[in-house]
């Protein structure tokens, strides 16, 4: 079955450490994004990437990192400079966008992982 | 920053009834997808059902249907006949190219049996 694997399910991260989040898809989607998720809020798009070895910043990114040097594959790190990590997030991935205009494919979701501060 | 507003934060809908949520967004842009997506206690987000901004016939896939109104930019959802396995915060998304998505802040959906 094609889908998106996200793990860990759970996360726990200590003081001034950073922690890797993984996101894997086998839809063959040319873009991916990761959305922060707090309670009872919507989700906010941390990053994203439409084509391997390129990503753009979402509206929340700082504190995060990633990387996306496979396509299937775009690993969030939130550093240690994010100050308050606690939250669920969500990895999504999509058909290429750059089809031209109103081809807005609707984005998989993967199961997320939820993070908290030790 | 555009946004997308859901003004109802719960509803309750008793089963076999039909409930609306409601929605309105702000865009600066002529091409646009609107999407509702739910998300059940397992936190999955699962996409309900999607209008193109440029078609005016409104979507509907078996239960579920829009009124889009794009000149008031109002997106409601409705679900008739409704079921216990419909509870869920359902989420009204804004897409804009670059599948930049804009979500709203949820409605939590309660079914009564």
């Amino acid at each position: 079955d094609g889908g998106i694997t996200q793990s860990p399910k759970y996360l726990f991260r200590k003081e001034g450490q950073n922690v890797t989040l993984s996101c894997e898809q086998n839809l063959n989607h040319d873009a991916m994004y990761w959305y922060r998720q707090d309670p009872g809020q919507g989700l906010r798009l941390i990053y994203y990437s439409q084509i391997v070895n390129d990503f753009q910043k979402g509206d929340i990114a700082e504190g995060y990192s990633v990387s996306r040097e496979k396509k299937e594959s775009f690993p969030l790190t939130v550093t240690s400079a994010q100050k308050n990590p606690t939250a669920f997030y969500l990895c999504a991935s999509s058909i290429d966008l750059a089809l031209g205009p109103g081809k807005n494919q609707p984005q998989h979701f993967g199961d997320g992982t939820r993070l908290s501060i030790l | 920053a555009q946004t997308v507003t859901q003004s109802q934060p719960e509803m309750s809908v008793q089963e076999a009834e039909t409930v609306t949520l409601s929605c309105t967004y702000d865009t600066s842009e002529s091409d646009y997808y609107l999407f509702w997506y739910k998300q059940p206690p397992s936190r999955q987000m699962i996409l309900v059902i999607r209008q193109e901004a440029y078609k005016q016939q409104n979507a509907t896939e078996n239960r579920f249907s829009v009124n889009f109104q794009k000149a008031a930019k109002s997106f409601s959802l409705k679900i008739s006949d409704s079921q216990l396995g419909d509870a869920a915060m359902y989420f009204c998304v804004k897409g804009t190219s670059g599948s930049r998505l804009t979500f709203g802040e949820g409605t939590q959906l309660t079914v009564n049996p």
